[in-house]
């Protein structure tokens, strides 16, 4: 158990609709990170924030948004679901603002599926 | 853009044989990680080596980081079922002042009993 925690576990919708996945960084940690992780894709980093702000912008689309509140949980939403969005979401936290020697510590994922 | 490239990308082998997982950019890297993911699950940090020319060990794990921070490799001696599993290399990526991390494409290794 990395202390992260992801809601939901599972997640099945239509195309065009939009759903909220939900993170908890373990006590402590400031930086929360999203990625998206797809058979063809591998795992692609999404976004970054650090204490509330974003602090680094990866491959995320504009139908995507996330943000970080003052508990330092983090939401990310996903508007106008095509087909392709289907893919395992995994949230990251660490202490720091993403220095490279930072250790990011994993949940357990999202599992969205676009029908 | 930076990337990492990691062969090979499927290895499948029996328990007490030894592996070597590459993984190679054509850019500098600050530092490179290596973690595992078993299915279902996020990955999990092994290792981070920094200076070029590094070396770490992780009981029967041997990382190496190429002396010019291109490139690193992960050996592993006398495989187990245990190490079954996805493994991939990442690190930070700065692109016109643009700070990302980036994965690397994956070695997924089967090891049989």
């Amino acid at each position: 158990d990395s202390g992260v925690t992801q809601t939901p576990k599972h997640l099945i919708t239509a195309t065009g609709q939009r759903v909220t996945l939900r993170c908890s960084p373990r006590s402590g940690d400031l930086s929360v990170y999203w990625y998206q992780q797809s058979l063809d894709q591998g795992l692609q980093f999404l976004i970054q924030y650090y204490n509330g702000e974003e602090r680094a912008k990866g491959n995320i689309l504009e139908r995507f948004s996330a943000q970080q509140f003052p508990d330092l949980h983090s939401e990310l939403n996903l508007s106008s679901l095509e087909l392709g969005d289907s893919a395992l979401y995994f949230c990251a936290s660490s202490v720091m603002a993403g220095l490279s020697t930072d250790t990011q510590y994993f949940g357990p994922g999202t599992r969205l599926t676009v029908l | 853009t930076q990337l990492l490239e990691q062969s090979p990308q499927f290895l499948s082998i029996q328990e007490g044989e030894n592996l070597t997982v590459y993984c190679n950019s054509s850019s500098v890297f600050s530092s490179l990680q290596w973690y595992r993911q078993e299915p279902g699950e996020g990955p999990v940090l092994l290792v981070t080596v920094v200076t070029g020319g590094e070396v770490k060990k992780l009981k029967r794990l041997t990382f190496q980081f190429g002396d010019a921070r291109k490139d690193s490799s992960l050996h592993i001696t006398a495989a187990q079922p245990g190490d079954t599993g996805l493994y991939l290399c990442a690190g930070p990526s700065t692109t016109s002042g643009t700070y990302k991390y980036i994965f690397g494409t994956g070695t997924r290794l089967k090891v049989l009993a």
